[in-house]
């Protein structure tokens, strides 16, 4: 079955530094892989998309990376802050029907600390 | 900037009473969703709507979950006859055209059966 595997369900890390979040998947074979985050109590908002025919993708401190070969994708935030904090979901998307729904692996709680 | 709002943010009902949580999508958008998050766990997908008919639906959208788009901006999740296990945020996205598109969420609204 498709599976969505997120590392370690906490990080910290301190200000200044670059957090690195990762996303394994199985089973599955996305056209591309969006990232969202989510703070306590609130709906999950849109970052960044990548699609499967690109490397990377960047989009002010933010940088995702996608290896289809490897099955994963890299989320990086650098300079990180501690207004960062928060729940990182990612969510490989299937390309086929736009109402396609996405699967959402459980999120990484990240907390960057002053 | 547009938004999806849902109503109420906090709904306390006892088990066994019906439950109707409303959410107005982005105006021009053309898919609709409904996802929970049980507390502490991840964002789970429920039913994809489209064309006024459901896409999809995952496997906890049993009999007792049904969805409408009555007027054409109102899209509801009602829930028949309400479990201990429905506690949970209850989340509407939409979605516009695109194949790739980000999924806006409400801010959700939270449920309580006691």
């Amino acid at each position: 079955s498709q599976k969505i595997e997120q590392n370690s369900e906490a990080l910290n890390i301190q200000e200044g530094k670059t957090a690195t979040l990762t996303c394994n998947y199985t089973n599955y074979s996305p056209a591309y892989l969006q990232w969202y985050r989510q703070d306590p109590g609130r709906g999950p908002v849109f970052l960044l998309l990548i699609r499967e025919n690109e490397k990377e993708k960047r989009k002010e401190r933010l940088k995702v990376t996608f290896d289809t070969t490897l099955k994963q994708s890299l989320f990086h935030i650098t300079a990180s802050q501690p207004a960062d904090s928060a729940t990182y979901l990612c969510a490989p998307g299937v390309g086929s029907g736009s109402a396609r729904q996405l699967t959402f692996g459980s999120g990484t709680q990240l907390t960057v600390l002053p | 900037e547009p938004e999806v709002t849902q109503t109420p943010s906090h709904q306390v009902t006892q088990m066994g009473q019906e439950v109707i949580l409303r959410c107005v999508p982005i105006s021009n958008h053309l898919y609709f969703y409904w996802y929970r998050q049980i507390l502490g766990q991840k964002v789970e997908f429920l039913v994809s709507f489209y064309n006024n008919e459901i896409s999809e639906k995952s496997e906890i959208f049993d009999d007792q979950f049904s969805v409408e788009r009555p007027d054409g901006s109102n899209f509801t999740l009602k829930i028949r006859s309400t479990k201990l296990e429905d506690s949970a945020m209850y989340f509407c996205a939409s979605k516009d055209s695109t194949n790739t598109g980000e999924l806006f969420f409400g801010e959700g609204s939270r449920l309580t059966v006691l």
